[in-house]
């Protein structure tokens, strides 16, 4: 089947330092992958994606590049902000799955001064 | 973007009574509607996908007399929480989609507190 493997959370940094968090996926097609941003006590936002292999999705500082030989799509971004403290989700969707996202149990990030 | 709006964004019922959440699509028709079940800390659980005119699909272990879906029109699906209990407090969200395969867009999410 599908599923997405998310690095454990809390992840906690200080402001300005390198975040990476990883996440890997399986899948029986080629599918697209998803950042997704939780803020606290809201619903989910889009952060970045990418639709095939060696795409990079870029948005608000943060990347990740859809590598299909590691099948991997890890979250970066070079400088955190405490307003980046959110939960972020890993998702894949394969086409003509009706829309059905596949998402990684999500990791928390908290950015302290 | 794709803007989903849902409603209300959080609301506290006593046990046994019902609670509707609506979801809306503003500016796009929705084809495909999901509903999304979230624990504190944890990931989305989809329960259930529903198409506009159909009936909705369940995911397994999703009673279906509890949580009824209808999705009467292209913008709008709607899931009543019958009966409820403290153990269906949760915080719900909604996605929609315009076509197969297309990205999804969400709403804000439904705190739904029973008491």
């Amino acid at each position: 089947g599908n599923s997405v493997t998310q690095m454990e959370g809390p992840v906690t940094l200080s402001e300005e330092a390198f975040l990476t968090i990883n996440c890997t996926y399986t899948a029986t097609g080629y599918p697209s992958l998803f950042w997704y941003v939780q803020y606290p006590g809201e619903g989910l936002q889009l952060l970045l994606k990418a639709t095939k292999a060696d795409d990079k999705g870029s948005n608000k500082g943060f990347e990740a590049t859809y590598r299909k030989e590691t099948t991997s799509f890890h979250l970066e971004k070079g400088s955190v902000q405490v307003s980046d403290s959110a939960v972020y989700f890993c998702a894949l969707l394969l086409t003509g799955t009706a829309s059905k996202l596949t998402f990684g149990t999500g990791t928390r990030l908290q950015v302290t001064l | 973007g794709a803007v989903v709006s849902q409603h209300p964004s959080w609301v506290i019922c006593k046990s046994g009574t019902s609670v509707k959440i609506e979801c809306r699509s503003l500016d796009f028709q929705a084809t495909t509607m999901f509903w999304y079940r979230q624990f504190p800390k944890q990931s989305l659980m989809l329960m259930a996908t529903s198409n506009e005119g159909s009936k909705a699909t369940y995911e397994q272990g999703v009673e279906k007399d509890k949580f009824l879906i209808n999705h009467a029109s292209l913008t709008l699906s709607t899931l009543t929480v019958t009966s409820a209990h403290p153990e269906d407090s949760s915080f719900y969200i909604c996605s929609a989609s315009q076509a197969v395969g297309t990205e999804a867009f969400f709403g804000q999410g439904t705190r739904l507190t029973v008491v």
